[in-house]
């Protein structure tokens, strides 16, 4: 079965910092592409980045370029995103989820960890 | 920036027929935008009801289709039920790893 979880969101301070992970299992992790999703309070669903396999490639929505950043360990099957120079907008529930390249959609999702930022 | 334009709300009675649709700032939407819609309940995963246009996942019930409808790509529930009262969002293929999320449309059934 494949599982993604989430963690390491909380609280953080406007203009500081916070890296969030996702530990997947079930599946070959290396083989697929990996993409982070954030969903702010009363808000829509956001694509915000993701990485590829090996995770050589990475891509970012413009409203984070810049300011996040996205790794993988393929050793330890975990995600990560860094996001930088936080800011109010950025306080969403952030959810990892796996790319099915062959079908162009996420096929798994974790249940999200929230960020939120305030002084 | 692409903006992915979906009606904010919609509402039908039971047994009625709706059609959300999923439109690009610029340009068309086109089977090469492989339209996903998934329905989604906040704090839980979404769920993938259609994926490349028109393919229905697997233990969807068949009354979901998704088409393109002139230039949007979009998503027909038929014979509404109760249960399909949520919020749905299209997802479209930008290019390699990349993609973008529609505004979202909250389907109410009443």
């Amino acid at each position: 079965e494949v599982q993604l979880l989430e963690s390491g969101g909380g609280l953080a301070q406007p203009g500081g910092s916070l890296r969030i992970s996702c530990v997947a299992s079930g599946f070959t992790f290396d083989t697929y592409a990996m993409s982070w999703v954030r969903q702010a309070p009363g808000k829509g669903l956001e694509w915000v980045s993701a990485i590829s396999g090996s995770g050589h490639s990475t891509y970012y929505a413009d409203s984070v370029k810049g300011r996040f950043t996205i790794s993988r360990d393929n050793s330890k099957n975990t995600l990560y995103l860094e996001i930088n120079s936080l800011r109010a907008e950025d306080t969403a529930v952030y959810s990892c989820a796996r790319e099915s390249a062959a079908n162009y959609l996420y096929d798994s999702w974790g249940r999200g960890t929230l960020v939120t930022v305030s002084s | 920036q692409t903006v992915v334009t979906q009606e904010p709300s919609f509402s039908v009675s039971p047994g009625g027929t709706v059609t959300l649709t999923c439109g690009l700032s610029s340009g068309s939407v086109s089977t090469s935008h492989y339209p996903t819609w998934y329905q989604h309940t906040p704090g839980q995963a979404p769920r993938t009801l259609i994926y490349s246009t028109k393919t229905r996942s697997s233990g969807v019930p068949d009354r979901f289709s998704g088409s393109i409808l002139g230039n949007k790509a979009a998503l027909t529930i038929t014979g509404a039920q109760a249960d399909d009262e949520s919020d749905y969002y299209c997802l479209l293929f930008m290019g390699t790893a990349t993609y973008v999320f529609g505004t979202g449309t909250k389907v109410t059934v009443l």
